[in-house]
């Protein structure tokens, strides 16, 4: 089974603390995803990656920013963590050709983020 | 306009119930669909792709309507072991995936 391990479950940090989160998937996948997830919002895309040091912006790219520089690994940074970026960061996996997706995402199971 | 709607619930079944949720989706371009299954506090797990002609597996069924845009999970003889949420995915016409914010079951003994 395809496996995706994102760094830390749990983090707290202080409001303007420079945070990263990492990602690494184990089955060579070319696309990687980062999400959060808010109550009634669902998961929302931030930025996504179909290769090495390729990155898109998603819906809310807004105080993030990413580093493809390895293809299993993708890696996530606030700049400066605010209190609204409190929330679950949800890293993805997927396989396809180019920047086409086949088949679903796998996720890693999550970092519940607190920025205080 | 959401990209994906789905009625948030929460559905409280009965076991042994059979349950259906919808889900709509804006995008008539759109190319996949997925049912993901989230339990409290974990990850979203890949429960079932949607294909055209609906497919199913073991208890549940997945339908795709493409002219009126939605998509439909059944599950049939509810488990307790079911209770979840349930979020439909849309895959667009590039590289975009697109989540309900999920549909919560609770099944009751």
């Amino acid at each position: 089974d395809v496996k995706v391990t994102q760094s830390s479950r749990y983090l707290v940090k202080r409001t303007g603390e420079k945070v990263f989160l990492e990602c690494v998937q184990d089955m060579d996948h070319e696309n990687m995803f980062w999400y959060r997830q808010d109550p009634g919002l669902g998961l929302r895309l931030i930025y996504f990656s179909y290769d090495v040091k390729m990155k898109e912006k998603g819906d809310i790219p807004e105080g993030y920013s990413v580093s493809r520089e390895k293809k299993e690994r993708f890696s996530l940074i606030l700049e400066s963590a605010s209190t609204n970026q409190t929330s679950m960061y949800l890293c993805a996996s997927g396989t396809g050709t180019g920047n086409i997706i086949r088949g679903g995402y796998t996720f890693g199971s999550g970092t519940r983020l607190t920025v205080v | 306009r959401k990209e994906v709607e789905q009625d948030p619930g929460p559905f409280n079944v009965p076991e042994g119930a059979t349950v259906a949720f919808n889900c709509t989706y804006s995008n008539s371009a759109s190319q996949s669909f997925f049912w993901y299954r989230q339990d409290c506090r974990k990850e979203p797990k890949l429960l079932m792709s949607v294909y055209s002609s609906g497919n199913e597996d073991g208890r549940f069924t997945a339908q795709l309507n493409r002219a009126s845009q939605y998509i439909s999970l059944l599950i049939r003889d509810s488990k307790l072991s079911d209770s979840a949420t349930y979020l439909c995915v849309v895959r667009g016409t590039g590289n975009q995936f697109y989540f309900g914010t999920g549909t919560s079951l609770t099944v009751i003994p």
